[in-house]
């Protein structure tokens, strides 16, 4: 089955202690990318991934560092969390040809507390 | 940058017709892009535009017209299961990389 696969789902942590969100596609999809999602704020982009090796910022980058080695994989990393990075965390991926390239496939989403 | 502005909830019966505007503020994009998000849930693609008029798929239909910086998402037939939040969605010009969404619209569909 195709999918965009995140973990963990959910995490309950504390300020500071480093954390890393996994996220894998199995569709081959050069483009990847990170969102976080707040009421009221609808989608806002953190980072995204053109291909391997290749990154960039999204809107709200501040506080969060991604990599991409291989092109399966693009895991986001916190370095020192907050409390105000408490949010509901998506990944999404999709293929850089035009006529599929607005077609996100999104993850089923991590729900992330930071105490 | 740019912003994309629709309304924030829209009620209605069974059976009905719902109309989800989305407005940009922005000298161009790739197109505008509709996705479909049940509480809790992943969003899931429904709809793009990369060009003005109208696109149809079953119930659900969207439009774009990019001199009016405006598209709207059309839901017909309303059933129970549609009710979920609507987000519009588009790249800017300046970096396809990028995609930024609307803030939602929850529609709310009542017996």
């Amino acid at each position: 089955e195709a999918q965009v696969t995140q973990n963990p789902r959910y995490l309950i942590t504390v300020t500071g202690k480093k954390l890393t969100v996994t996220c894998s596609q199995n569709m081959n999809h050069e483009y990847m990318s990170w969102y976080r999602q707040d009421p009221g704020l609808g989608l806002r982009q953190i980072y995204y991934s053109m291909n391997v090796e290749v990154t960039d910022k999204g809107d709200v980058p501040e506080g969060y560092k991604v990599s991409r080695k291989e092109k399966r994989n693009f895991p986001l990393i916190l370095e020192s969390p907050s409390p105000n990075q408490t949010s509901l965390y998506f990944c999404a991926s999709r293929p850089t040809e035009s006529s599929g390239a607005n077609v996100l496939t999104f993850g089923a989403g991590s729900r992330l507390t930071v105490l | 940058g740019q912003s994309l502005e629709q309304p924030s909830e829209v009620t209605a019966v069974e059976g009905a017709i719902v109309q989800i505007n989305c407005t940009y503020q922005t000298s161009g994009f790739y197109g505008l892009s509709w996705y479909q998000q049940h509480d809790g849930g992943a969003p899931t693609f429904l709809s793009y535009n990369g060009l003005d008029g109208l696109e149809e798929t079953g119930r659900f239909s969207s439009f774009l017209s990019r001199s009016d910086s405006y598209g709207y998402l059309l839901l017909q037939e309303l059933q129970m299961k549609d009710s979920a939040s609507y987000f519009c969605a588009a790249p800017p010009t300046d970096s396809w990389g990028k995609l930024q969404f609307g803030a939602g619209t929850q529609v709310v569909v009542t017996p």
